[in-house]
This record gives structure tokens, sequence and C-alpha cells, in this order.
């Protein structure tokens, strides 16, 4: 089944202690994408990858870190996690054509909590 | 940077009545994307759109993108209690390659019956 799966789905942490979120589509996909989403500001783009070894950042970086290995995986990093990095994250993979991403594929979403 | 203003936030609408969302982005995008979310899920992909003035039609929902490339609109004719959600557009940005999705705020739709 084609999917997106992301690990651990709920994480509850302190502030400080590093924490590694994981992410993994099994698509061939080349894009893949995390995003963070808050009440009444949507969802808001982290770091983006459009190939392997190739990572941008996208709207709100500040916090986290992300590596592209292999195709398959992208990892989300938050080295010191702090309260204000308390969201719904999701992890999107998708194809790409000429103009761009196509067809982002969503994982179930990963809820953490920061105290 | 890019901005994506996304309108209404909210909209409760009768059962059989239509709906309309509203999509702006600051900047001239490649592409333009819908998405819809489920309460408690993650979101879907619905279309996407690239040419300037593109008009797209999927059953009852109509997706149009702006002839600048600017705005975009999705209208959803006679609503049923099936479309519950949050639509969300999404303004591709494509600079050597690399694409920044940025995405707008989302109008949450409910359905009175």
């Amino acid at each position: 089944e084609a999917q997106v799966t992301q690990n651990p789905r709920y994480l509850i942490t302190v502030t400080g202690k590093k924490l590694t979120v994981t992410c993994s589509q099994n698509m061939n996909h080349e894009y893949m994408s995390w995003y963070r989403q808050d009440p009444g500001l949507g969802l808001r783009q982290i770091y983006y990858s459009m190939n392997v070894e190739v990572t941008d950042k996208g709207d709100v970086p500040e916090g986290y870190k992300v590596s592209r290995k292999e195709k398959r995986n992208f990892p989300l990093i938050l080295e010191s996690p702090s309260p204000n990095q308390t969201s719904l994250y999701f992890c999107a993979s998708s194809l790409t054509n000429s103009y761009g991403s196509y067809e982002q594929y969503f994982g179930p979403g990963t809820r953490l909590t920061v105290t | 940077g890019q901005q994506v203003m996304q309108i209404p936030q909210y909209q409760h609408v009768q059962e059989g009545e239509d709906f309309t969302t509203y999509c702006n982005s600051s900047t001239t995008l490649s592409n333009i994307q819908w998405y819809k979310q489920r309460p408690g899920g993650h979101p879907v992909f619905l279309i996407q759109l690239v040419k300037s003035g593109e008009v797209k039609k999927q059953k009852r929902l109509t997706f149009q993108f702006g002839e600048a490339k600017k705005n975009s609109s999705l209208h959803i004719t006679a609503t049923q209690t099936t479309d519950v959600g949050t639509y969300f557009c999404a303004g591709g940005l494509t600079n050597f390659g690399n694409e920044k999705l940025t995405f707008g705020t989302g109008t949450r739709l409910t359905i009175i019956p």
C-alpha cells in the first residue's frame, strides 16, 4: 500500500531534550516536506527536499533540522525543543512535474507536546 | 516572504447551498494546489492548477486560477454533509528547480443539515 508513515504519532517531552520524528515513504517520491499545523495558522512548511542530499528552508525552519540521506526517509530533528514547538506535525511526499511538486501525500501526523 | 491569504476562515452553510473559498498570493505562483482535511485527519490532495486562467471541475467542485496566477478559488455547488472539512490552498513558488509551498490558513466548512 502506498503510504507515508511517521513515528511516533504522539510524543510528550520536556524542554531541551533532543528528539527525532521519522518519516518514510514507499512511493519513490523525489519531493518530501515537513509542516506544522497550529490553530488559525494553517499548515506552515518547515523544510523541504527536492531529492537526496538537497534540502531547503521553508517558512518556519528555526529550531529544526532535517536530513535526506536516502530517498525514502526524511527525519525531522529538534535539537533542543521548546514549548513553542508544541504542534501537530505532518510529513508529506510527492512526485514532481515541470511546475514543481504535485499531489502531496501526507502522513497521519505527529502530535508533539513540549513541557 | 511569500504570503498566501485565504478567506473566509469559517463558513457555515445549509445543506444544498453553495460554498466558495478564495486564495490570494502576494507573489506570482508557478502552480496552486488545493487540499481537503477532514476533522482529525490529514490533508488530502484535490487538484493542481498551473495555467493562467485555468478552470477545472470535479463533479460539484470548480477550481479557478487567476489570470495573473496570484489568486484562486474553489466553489462547491449544492453542498452535502460529506463536504465538511477544512479546505486549504497551497501556492507553489519555484526557484532554480526548488519549490517552496506556502499554504493558506484554510477555510473550515460546516454544513447545517
